[in-house]
Order: structure tokens, then C-alpha cells, then sequence
């Protein structure tokens, strides 16, 4: 019930293309859904990040879609460039003592976006 | 506002040694987290401090134990080194109430 299933493991797009990254949950306490972008030798970047009761969130060319009754949701990066290629997670947390402080992560897609 | 730092950044140890990361948060930042880092399990979350007590635990052994000061920095220690330990040891900060975690740049680990 704690896992965040990511997929796909790895995604190859052209440059100007739409790489999209879907994760699934079974926990319904669950109420913040972020997703982290990481380099080689870096720790994770914060990107983006929603709650269950917004349907979508965009911030730049990062959107997050959100379906809360098949409790999925999805990082899409609009005009993709060489520079994002990284490796990209999502993350889920819930609030209350079981869960302060604590994400659990998805596996990890590693995006490779060519020139 | 600086960023969350961790010390060392790099560190090789030998089986059975011990060893010990730090981790400063961002400024006025009082909650830490540790996760571990691997090729094979991904990112897993090790224990949360706040205020200077452990709010949270993973399911870790108890080889693994940390602290946070006053100050709100805090150590993650690790005891009797196995190869399976070596990982990218990585700590966040979040202020309190908020769920949005910042990461360090980690501490690479490798037992030898």
C-alpha cells in the first residue's frame, strides 16, 4: 500500500517532443504528489508538485495531470530539450504522524532527449 | 537563502567500520530527512527528525541511527559497515507544516 509504481524506466524522445511519465498509487492518504528531477552526482531538484483536488498544474513546460479515482497521475514536459535528459521520480507523501517527513518514490524514469 | 549541505561528500570505508554524514538544513528549515540512494531499490526513506526527536522511521536496521541538534543540523550514523550500505546518502529539509522536501547533494558512500 506505501508503493509508487513509475513508468516507463527509460524514455528516448527528439528534441521538441513530449516525453510523458506516468506513476500509480494505492494509498488514499496520500495528499501531495511532487516530482523530482536528477542529474549525475546531484541530489533530486524539486519540479513540480500537486494535490488531489486540482485536475492539472502546469510551471513553465512542466504539467502534471492528476486522476485521483484511478489514483495515477503524470509528468508531461512540453518541447522537451537536450538539457532535460536526467533521471526523473515522482514522489507521494500524506499528512499525519504515520507520514511526516517521509516520500515514498517511484523507481525512476531516465529520460534521454536528442538533439 | 543557501541551499541544504552535506558533509562529506565522498567517503570510502572498509566492512565493520562505522561511519558518520552531516547534514545542515536551509535556514529556519527544522525538519531533516534521510533516504538511501541505490541502483536496485531506488530511493528509500530512512528517518525523519524534527526539533531535535525522530518524528519518523523506515524500515531500515537499527545499524542505521541518526540525531539532529539544536540547531537543527543534523548526523546519520551507520554501524558495522556491509558492502550492501554503499549508496548515495541524500538529506532534505522542509520547513514546518510543509510537505516540500529540498535535497542536498549527498554523501556517496562506498564500503570496501
Amino acid at each position: 500500500q506505501q508503493q509508487v509504481k513509475q513508468s516507463p524506466q527509460s524514455l528516448i524522445v527528439q528534441k521538441g517532443g513530449i516525453p510523458i511519465i506516468n506513476c500509480a498509487y494505492e494509498n488514499t492518504a496520500f495528499d501531495y504528489f511532487p516530482w523530482y528531477q536528477q542529474f549525475p552526482g546531484k541530489g533530486p531538484a524539486l519540479l513540480i508538485a500537486i494535490r488531489p483536488d486540482v485536475s492539472e498544474k502546469k510551471e513553465g513546460r512542466f504539467t502534471i495531470s492528476f486522476n485521483k479515482s484511478a489514483k495515477q497521475f503524470s509528468l508531461h514536459i512540453m518541447d522537451s530539450q537536450p538539457g532535460d535528459s536526467a533521471t526523473y521520480f515522482c514522489a507521494a507523501s500524506g499528512e499525519g504522524s504515520s507520514n511526516t517527513g517521509k516520500l515514498i518514490f517511484g523507481q525512476g524514469t531516465t529520460l534521454q532527449v536528442k538533439p | 537563502k543557501a541551499g541544504v549541505t552535506q558533509t562529506p561528500r565522498y567517503l570510502i570505508k572498509t566492512r565493520g567500520q562505522q561511519v558518520t554524514l552531516s547534514c545542515s538544513p536551509i535556514s529556519g528549515h527544522r525538519s531533516v530527512s534521510w533516504y538511501q540512494q541505490t541502483p536496485g531499490q531506488g530511493l528509500q526513506f530512512l528517518f525523519e527528525y524534527f526539533s531535535e526527536t525522530q518524528r519518523n522511521k523506515g524500515n531500515f536496521p537499527g545499524r542505521f541511527s541518526g540525531r539532529q541538534f539544536s540547531n537543527s543540523r543534523s548526523e546519520m550514523n551507520v554501524s558495522t559497515l556491509e558492502l550492501g550500505d554503499s549508496a548515495l546518502y541524500l538529506c532534505a529539509s522542509s520547513s514546518t507544516g510543509i510537505q516540500t522536501q529540498y535535497f542536498g547533494p549527498g554523501t556517496r558512500l562506498l564500503v570496501l
